[in-house]
């Protein structure tokens, strides 16, 4: 059971626009602490993507983009291409637990 | 370029220990903070441990408190996790990231992880 909480699967069409969302509590996210974004494909290390809600790291593309909003945050994709496909993960900080979280992932399919 | 490679991962049995390295390079261990992360097979991700910039806090998730224990020797840039009394749900892929810098703990680089596997 993870702390932050995630769909376990989306799903869309190519040039289709998609959102994962990511749920916390007033320990973490509701609390003001920021959120990030990972992808990763198939055995490989996860990647970021985004951080700090919205920001996105040099090399990643603006189809991308961020945004948190009370106790919880979403990751959008528009244009969805077929290397989209994999794992996203969304991270915080909690209080309560004085760590790190993430979220329990999202399987993106391209269809 | 920034680059991190663990080692030291393997099959060890129930109760024993192991440690990792990661070994990194592009930066100073002094400067930024690091983290472990595992990834138990076909699972999520899951926060092990952190070290600050400066060595001087580190935090643990529950599930490794009082059993693994975060280090690092800078003269030779390297981290370390110490990882005794294993369980068999301690089985996963361990990764060390390096932390971003910025607020709630971002991290922006990773090792190419390496497999522990406790079992009798």
């Amino acid at each position: 059971q993870s702390v932050l909480t995630q769909p376990p699967s989306v799903s869309g069409a190519p040039g289709q626009r998609v959102t994962i969302s990511c749920s916390g509590t007033s320990s973490n996210i509701g609390a003001g602490y920021e959120v990030h974004w990972y992808q990763q494909l198939p055995g490989t290390a996860p990647k970021l993507l985004i951080y700090v809600n919205s920001i996105r790291p040099s090399g990643v593309p603006d189809r991308f983009s961020g945004s948190k909003s009370g106790t919880s945050a979403s990751l959008a994709i528009t244009g969805l291409q077929a290397e989209d496909e994999a794992d996203y993960y969304c991270q915080s900080y909690d209080i309560s637990l004085s760590g790190v979280v993430f979220g329990g992932g999202t399987k993106l399919t391209v269809l | 370029q920034v680059q991190l490679v663990e080692s030291g991962g393997g099959a060890v049995q129930p109760g024993r220990s192991l440690r990792l390295s990661c070994a990194a390079s592009g930066f100073t261990l002094t400067s930024y903070g690091m983290h472990w992360v595992r990834q138990a097979p076909g699972r999520g991700l899951e926060w092990v441990a952190f070290i600050w910039y400066d060595g001087n806090d580190k935090y643990y998730a529950d599930s490794v408190k009082g059993r693994f224990t975060i280090s690092r020797e800078t003269s030779k840039n390297t981290l370390y996790l110490q990882m005794n009394s294993l369980r068999v749900d301690d089985t996963a892929v361990y990764y060390c990231a390096k932390d971003h810098g910025s607020a709630s703990y971002p991290i922006d680089y990773w090792g190419q992880g390496t497999l522990v596997t406790v079992s009798s």
